[in-house]
């Protein structure tokens, strides 16, 4: 697509539900990446996948989140058991492949704001 | 990790005036870019710039990478400028380490 497009826009789940949230990347981006913006706050790196390589999930808080990317473009972030501290909007990004020297620009879909209640 | 500093913490102009933010950052990084986002959250590209000098209209930005800052400059700010501006740098390859950004009111 022309951008990076998530889904839903927002969404209000009940603690202790489990959510999925969807990133549709810029087609032929082969990097993908998961961000988290809490309120007021910048941005926290939370997972990234490059083409086939195993995914960089450093940044996850918890064994409560987890993402896949299947078929190398879109890419579903989980959250388990949802409590009140992951209201927040998450951030998907996409750029091209990461290699020295290249244009790594990344671009962001508008995000989804996660509200736990 | 990088850390990533941005000054001024809170900016309020009036309508035309022009305006610097600064980004520092305490290590070598690979690439840097810079953000506005605006009132509904989306995050909007505004240089990708590891080095040297860009311009965009009445935004520019130059990035000194051996020093380590960044400076982007706002001329002529209109109401539309507000929002929060971020600068992300890219270290470990490819992760973006972000700033805390700087928020721009611009009144009429």
């Amino acid at each position: 697509g022309a951008g990076v497009s998530q889904s839903p826009s927002n969404k209000v789940t009940e603690k202790g539900k489990d959510v999925e949230l969807r990133c549709d990347p810029i087609s032929g981006h082969t990097a993908l990446y998961w961000y988290r913006q809490s309120l007021g706050q910048g941005l926290e790196f939370l997972i990234y996948f490059q083409g086939n390589s195993a995914p960089d999930k450093s940044g996850l808080p918890s064994d409560r989140f987890s993402a896949e990317r299947t078929g190398g473009s879109v890419s579903t972030l989980t959250i388990q058991r949802t409590q009140q501290e992951d209201s927040a909007v998450y951030l998907c990004a996409s750029s091209f492949e990461v290699v020295e020297d290249s244009n790594t620009e990344a671009f962001f879909g508008q995000g989804t704001r996660l509200t736990v209640v | 990790g990088i850390q990533v500093e941005q000054s001024p913490p809170d900016l309020i102009l009036q309508e035309g005036a022009n305006s610097t933010l600064r980004c520092n950052f305490s290590d070598s990084v690979n690439n840097l870019q810079w953000f506005h986002q605006n009132p509904w959250g989306q995050l909007i590209n505004l240089f990708y710039i590891p080095s040297g000098t860009k311009q965009n209209g009445r935004l520019s930005a130059t990035t000194v990478a051996t020093e380590r800052y960044s400076l982007l400059y706002i001329s002529s700010s209109q109401t539309t400028d507000s929002g929060v501006y971020f600068c992300a740098v890219e270290w470990d390859d490819y992760k973006l380490s972000f700033g805390a950004g700087t928020t721009v009111t611009v009144r009429a």
